[in-house]
């Protein structure tokens, strides 16, 4: 059974970094293309980046320059780690793992809030 | 950027309605195009892909059609826990930027 497990949110003052964490099991997340989607309170959702198979990353314009994401295949773990947070970051953060010839988002975690406030 | 949007953004429905929600895109983008749910706290989860194959586990009465820049997901009979936020996502643009629909909230009339 395919289960992610996002940790790693919390409370962080704007400018401030944080590391977001996604536990994979049942699948090997070196093999998937996995993506984080973020949602801010009462709105939609966006999506902030991609990791292809073959290690490519892609980012939502809004993110780009600020967020990395990156994976350990020993740990078979995802990561977003962002910095320079500002208050439109604040959000419940989904990883995802996807389809591995498209974007579509098969599975998803419980999603982990960020609050980017002083 | 592919700018995505729906109609229309809420609407109250009975069981037992049939539904349709309409997802159009600022460009043609073939046919890659899905469709989650969500209901409130929870994860999305995923309907429909490639604009009409339905997601493995998913009930027959969600369909989805389309494609270039219009298309729709309809319900055929309305049960109570389909009552939720549908949102569509274009997965076309290279390099990725795999934009959502601002979501259609679907309640109880």
């Amino acid at each position: 059974e395919v289960q992610l497990v996002e940790t790693g949110g919390g409370l962080i003052q704007p400018g401030g970094s944080l590391r977001l964490s996604c536990a994979a099991s049942g699948f090997t997340v070196s093999s998937n293309y996995m993506s984080w989607v973020r949602q801010a309170p009462g709105k939609g959702l966006e999506w902030v980046s991609v990791i292809y198979s073959g290690g490519s990353t892609y980012y939502a314009d809004s993110v780009k320059g600020r967020f990395t994401i990156s994976r350990d295949n020993s740990k078979n773990t995802l990561y977003l780690q962002m910095n320079s947070l500002r208050a439109e970051d604040t959000a419940v953060y989904y990883c995802a793992r996807d389809d591995s010839s498209s974007g579509y988002h098969l599975n998803w975690g419980q999603g982990t809030l960020v609050t980017v406030s002083s | 950027a592919i700018r995505m949007t729906q109609s229309p953004s809420s609407f109250s429905a009975s069981t037992g309605d049939r539904v349709t929600i309409t997802c159009r895109a600022s460009q043609g983008i073939s046919s890659y195009l899905a469709w989650y749910q969500q209901k409130p706290g929870k994860a999305p989860k995923l309907l429909i892909y490639a604009a009409s194959t339905l997601q493995s586990g998913v009930p027959s009465r969600f369909s989805g059609s389309g494609s270039g820049t219009d298309f729709t997901l309809t319900i055929s009979c309305l049960q109570s826990e389909d009552f939720a936020t549908y949102y569509c996502q274009q997965y076309y643009s290279y390099p990725p930027r795999f934009t959502f629909g601002p979501g259609t909230k679907v309640d109880i009339k």
